[in-house]
């Protein structure tokens, strides 16, 4: 399978903790999208790389949100000091171009 | 401000016929629309997409429409079937700023095709 990973599948952490996702892309892909979806809405822009370079974060990224793209391979999003607020499906997706992406499964996030 | 909206949370219809899915957009520097389906525990999954300088795209069964003086797109699916039951969701992309490699969604559409 060549498509978009993502791990873990499922999260479950105490308000407080902090925690780490991993995203990684399909290989050819330079373009990395980190997206956040609540129940009953679509995806919302989080941040965006091409190669290694952090290009562009939406305002809903507060600064207890820390994503990287290290060699431009897989990313990692981290999320410090979790609020209940913050539980969601984190969704990654990667593209060649600035058109269709290719989104991963997601990791779902509960914050207890 | 929600700049890609889905009006309707729901569609039924019955297999074989014609399934017609809404979305309007509000901001004038989207220049390319996507749609995207989603089964449960699954991420968004491309099936179609339209750019500003056409009406009409279309792929099999799938036809995407634009409107672009109502700021308007939907998509067809003809036949429907029930496998096509899913959460569809519209997106829309400013290409013209090569760094902003985004896309805004809207809130999706469950469609049901009933046997």
């Amino acid at each position: 399978d060549t498509g978009v990973s993502q791990d873990p599948r499922h999260k479950i952490t105490k308000r407080g903790q902090n925690v780490t996702f991993r995203c990684d892309p399909i290989s050819e892909h330079n373009r990395l999208y980190w997206y956040r979806q609540t129940l009953g809405q679509g995806p919302e822009f989080l941040t965006y790389f091409q190669n290694e370079a952090q290009l562009e974060k939406s305002r809903l990224l507060s600064d207890r949100f820390s994503a990287e793209r290290p060699k431009g391979s897989f990313s990692t999003l981290e999320i410090q000091r979790t609020e209940q607020g913050d539980s969601a499906m984190y969704l990654c997706a990667s593209s060649f171009t600035a058109y269709e992406q290719y989104f991963g499964p997601g990791t779902r996030l509960t914050v207890t | 401000d929600q700049q890609v909206k889905q009006n309707s949370p729901s569609l039924s219809v019955q297999e074989g016929r014609i399934s017609i899915l809404n979305c309007d957009y509000t901001n004038s520097m989207f220049d390319y629309f996507l749609w995207y389906k989603k089964y449960p525990a699954e991420g968004p999954t491309f099936l179609i997409s339209i750019s500003s300088i056409k009406d009409k795209n279309e792929d099999g069964r799938f036809t995407v429409f634009l409107n672009k003086s109502a700021k308007h797109l939907s998509l067809h699916i003809v036949p429907s079937q029930p496998g096509d039951s899913a959460v569809y969701f519209c997106a829309a992309s400013d290409t013209y700023n090569t760094n902003a490699g985004k896309s805004t969604f809207g809130d999706g559409t469950t469609l049901t095709v009933k046997p």
